[in-house]
């Protein structure tokens, strides 16, 4: 199908567990983005990529970790989860970055606790 | 630094009781301001695009409008189906403020609408 599609729905893990939530999008995309999304907080850029190999960080990037080998997936990596990171995570992709005339699409999202 | 601010946070209408969501926002200089649309569990949806003050922009019972600092989304006579949180981004142009061009999120206004 086409779009965009996040993986897992819903991960509870152990602090200091490392964790992958995984993103794949099928329009070939150049952008795609990280965002989390807390109570209080709305949704917060954690990083984002304008190609494959070429990534840059957001609002909030410590404690998380990214890659881009192909276009069409954008992995996200807690190295040792803590209980702050837990949220609802977005990945969003988009053909052009400044001039998307939508903004961006987004995924249904991960919903990650770590007890 | 660039913001977004939303309100009411919550907002409870009658059916068919028309009334509006604020959007205000600071930003160095405004590329375009985003609305979207999340229902529970799912990723933000897009609505519309606004890129200078007096634009406005209508879809079914929706209609956004943007002034120099804030831009409004007027429901009217709204129905149950309407209920989701409604979501305001911002875009800078790039080179101005921090943001680096990404879109910036307000915390969301969640519209319930009863019949």
């Amino acid at each position: 199908d086409a779009g965009i599609t996040q993986s897992p729905r819903y991960k509870i893990t152990e602090t200091g567990r490392q964790v992958t939530l995984m993103c794949h999008q099928t329009w070939s995309h150049s952008y795609m983005f990280w965002y989390r999304q807390d109570l209080g907080h709305g949704l917060r850029l954690i990083y984002y990529s304008a190609a494959a190999d070429i990534t840059d960080k957001g609002e909030v990037p410590d404690g998380y970790v990214v890659s881009r080998s192909k276009t069409e997936n954008f992995p996200l990596t807690l190295e040792s989860a803590t209980r702050s990171q837990t949220s609802v995570y977005f990945c969003a992709s988009s053909e052009l970055h400044y001039l998307a005339p939508h903004g961006y699409t987004f995924g249904s999202g991960t919903r990650l606790t770590v007890v | 630094e660039d913001q977004v601010t939303q309100s009411p946070e919550a907002l409870r209408l009658q059916e068919g009781e028309s009334s509006s969501l604020n959007c205000s926002y600071t930003v160095s200089g405004l590329r375009g301001l985003f609305w979207y649309r999340q229902d529970p569990g799912k990723g933000p949806e897009f609505l519309f695009t606004l890129y200078s003050a007096g634009e406005e922009k209508e879809k079914e019972r929706l209609k956004a409008t943007l002034t120099k600092k804030e831009s409004f989304l007027h429901i009217t006579a709204p129905k149950p189906e309407d209920s989701a949180t409604y979501l305001c981004a911002v875009q800078a142009r790039k080179g101005d403020g921090g943001s680096q061009g990404n879109l910036i999120f307000g915390k969301g206004t969640k519209l319930s609408v009863k019949p």
